[in-house]
């Protein structure tokens, strides 16, 4: 099983709303990302998880609150959005974080905020 | 700034031609440079990766040709085939800073019969 499950697929959300992406892995994986994909542009990094511990924020806004409750799950916060934070948002994950490993992709969440 | 360049933006091949797409990085400190395609509504996937002391890696149709001095590398596609149309990105990381995955821009492929 190579799959990471990102929930929902679709989100449309007001600016004063709160919602929670959910990411997923059963790899065995220990490091897990957050990237931010804008339409006809590369993944930008926002988070890094290594062994359940926050290892990189990439100086995102605290409107986007990220949390790993444990090895296999990943949520991403959303509060207070703005419409230019409409987006993808990917969750990757791979074997070891601080070694090149392949990173694994979720097919991702299209967020709208309206 | 960015730290990897990609060109074609877009590029157009005829099916069974060979689709070429060049990048080249500044940071020296780069030491492993993958490929992902990325096709309409899905996320990233691995095609293929290099190391800077290899100076070409091919896997089926997929090649990749490094030039280390020129700190360019490229990726060729031979007998390219309308299922291989979607968005490639080029990308380098570090040994300090895998984690760091540092994105070109992208190429748009089309392969059209």
């Amino acid at each position: 099983d190579t799959e990471v499950t990102q929930t929902p697929k679709h989100l449309v959300m007001g600016m004063t709303n709160k919602k929670s992406l959910k990411c997923e892995q059963h790899m065995g994986h220990r490091a897990m990302y957050w990237y931010k994909q804008k339409a006809k542009k590369p993944p930008e990094l926002m988070f890094v998880y290594s062994y359940e511990k926050l290892s990189i924020n990439e100086s995102v806004p605290s409107r986007f609150s990220p949390e790993c409750p444990n090895s296999s799950l990943l949520n991403l916060h959303l509060h207070a959005l703005q419409p230019e934070d409409s987006a993808l948002y990917l969750c990757a994950s791979s074997y070891q974080s601080g070694g090149w490993s392949e990173a694994f992709f979720g097919q991702g969440t299209r967020l709208t905020v309206v | 700034q960015q730290q990897v360049k990609q060109s074609p933006q877009s590029l157009i091949v005829q099916k069974g031609g060979i689709s070429i797409i060049n990048c080249a990085y500044e940071n020296t400190a780069f030491d492993y440079f993958p490929w992902y395609q990325q096709f309409p509504g899905k996320g990233p996937a691995l095609l293929i990766a290099i190391r800077p002391d290899v100076s070409e890696k091919k896997e089926g149709r997929f090649t990749i040709s490094f030039n280390k001095s020129a700190k360019q590398f490229s990726l060729h596609i031979m007998d390219s085939q309308p299922g291989d149309s979607a968005t490639y990105f080029c990308a380098a990381s570090r040994k300090t800073s895998y984690d760091k995955v540092i994105f070109g821009p992208g190429t748009s492929l089309s392969v059209i019969p």
